[in-house]
């Protein structure tokens, strides 16, 4: 499709189990943004990548979180030991170039930590 | 950190009724977006503001961002069940990162 696709859409996690979440961007799209959905909020902002290079983690609640763009169109967002606090929605987003064009989301992977 | 603050956070309305909700700052944007999230899927992009007191229309929704570009609103006329969604106003403050207000809730019944 020509969309952002995320996979997995639903993940359960055992607490202490690593996981990884998967983001195809819309291809020739530059920019990459993750976020962080909790129940009946808005997105917080996790990380941004800029083709390759991560540019800003500064939303990366804790080490636990990594994220990487090896070759500056797939992403993958890592969270090692997870914990229940974990539970929420997490958004990839893409888009053209930076300041000033739309940022396209993909549906999200629910992740429930247990 | 620019925060934008969104209200009312839920409102349920009868099919038909007029509403409006609120993004507000206390710091100024060069320009501010408005998404429309429903269950199970990312936000959708509806309209971007730039310019101080624009005001634009998409069918029955109209945007409209304030003077000193610190708030805006979005007026929904005669809103039908098709609405219902979480709206989400937010700013791409720099070139790493997209601000999002905490949403208001929308729930049409018809």
């Amino acid at each position: 499709g020509a969309g952002v696709s995320q996979s997995p859409r639903y993940k359960v996690a055992k607490r202490g189990q690593d996981v990884a979440l998967r983001c195809d961007p819309i291809s020739g799209h530059v920019s990459l943004f993750w976020y962080q959905q909790a129940l009946g909020q808005g997105p917080e902002f996790l990380t941004y990548f800029q083709n390759e290079a991560q540019l800003d983690k500064s939303g990366l609640p804790s080490d636990r979180f990594f994220a990487e763009r090896p070759e500056g169109s797939v992403s993958t967002l890592k969270i090692q030991r997870t914990q229940q606090e974990d539970s929420a929605v997490y958004l990839c987003a893409s888009s053209f170039g930076t300041v000033g064009t739309e940022a396209f989301f993909g549906q999200g992977t629910r992740l429930t930590v247990v | 950190t620019q925060l934008l603050e969104q209200s009312p956070q839920f409102l349920s309305i009868q099919e038909g009724e007029n509403l409006t909700v609120y993004c507000n700052s206390s710091s100024v944007f060069s320009s501010l977006q408005w998404y429309r999230q429903e269950p199970g899927e990312g936000p959708v992009l509806l309209v971007t503001v730039v310019t101080g007191g624009e005001v634009k229309k998409l069918k029955r929704l109209t945007f409209q961002f304030g003077d000193a570009r610190k708030d805006s609103s979005l007026h929904i006329t005669a809103a039908q069940p098709g609405d219902t969604g979480l709206y989400l106003c937010a700013s791409r403050s720099s070139a790493s990162k997209i601000i999002f207000g905490s949403g208001t809730r929308l729930s049409i019944r018809p």
